[in-house]
């Protein structure tokens, strides 16, 4: 079945530091990969994406490549904010046929602090 | 930028209590799914809905869970009758289908089970 393994955290930073959280992933095909972030208190919030091997996801300064062949999606920053402290998902979501669902399945998380 | 909701964003239960959680869609949307975390761990997926039907549920999502789309704009997730480990943020997202399989979240509904 699908799997997505990310870095154990917590990650502590301090503020301008480079960031780096490691995600790999099992799965059939060609799935699609996500980031999601949830700030203390709120939702899920999409964070960047990347459909097809190579593509790179970007947002906020954050970023990510699909790297097919080592299944790795890692999400990097060159230098982190104070407001960059919250809960890090990296999730897949397999591409399946039209009409399919296409649910997504999630890492553990990872919890990232920045101190000023 | 279209949205999902909730309601409510709490909500405390006794156990073997009925509750219902709510959820509006992104109105275009056609594919819409329920998933659960449990404070301080993954997020899990329940169930997805799309043309009227439940199109796959996870294990977790047994005989006392139901979903159901009354109308042209809710959804809702009901749970028959609670436990104390149904305690969990539960997400309302919803897709499209297309470009890229991207799902947005709400911003959950908390409950608790006393």
């Amino acid at each position: 079945g699908n799997s997505v393994t990310q870095m154990e955290g917590p990650v502590t930073l301090s503020e301008e530091a480079f960031l780096t959280i490691n995600c790999t992933y099992t799965a059939t095909g060609y799935p699609s990969l996500f980031w999601y972030v949830q700030y203390p208190g709120e939702g899920l919030q999409l964070l960047l994406k990347a459909t097809k091997a190579d593509d790179k996801g970007s947002n906020k300064g954050f970023e990510a490549t699909y790297r097919k062949e080592t299944t790795s999606f890692h999400l990097e920053k060159g230098s982190v904010q104070v407001s960059d402290s919250a809960v890090y998902f990296c999730a897949l979501s397999p591409r399946l046929s039209s009409g399919s669902a296409r649910q997504l399945t999630f890492g553990s998380g990872t919890q990232l602090t920045v101190l000023p | 930028e279209p949205e999902v909701t909730q309601t409510p964003s709490h909500q405390v239960t006794q156990m073997g209590q009925e509750v219902i959680l709510r959820c509006v869609p992104i109105s275009n949307h056609l594919y819409f799914y329920w998933y659960r975390q449990i404070l301080g761990q993954k997020v899990e997926f329940l169930v997805s809905f799309y043309n009227n039907e439940i199109s796959e549920k996870s294990e977790i999502f047994d005989d006392q869970f139901s979903v159901e789309r009354p109308d042209g704009s809710n959804f809702t997730l009901k749970i028959r009758s609670t436990k104390l480990e149904d305690s969990a943020m539960y997400f309302c997202a919803s897709g499209s289908g297309r470009s890229g399989n991207t799902i947005y979240f709400g911003e959950g509904s908390w409950l608790t089970v006393v």
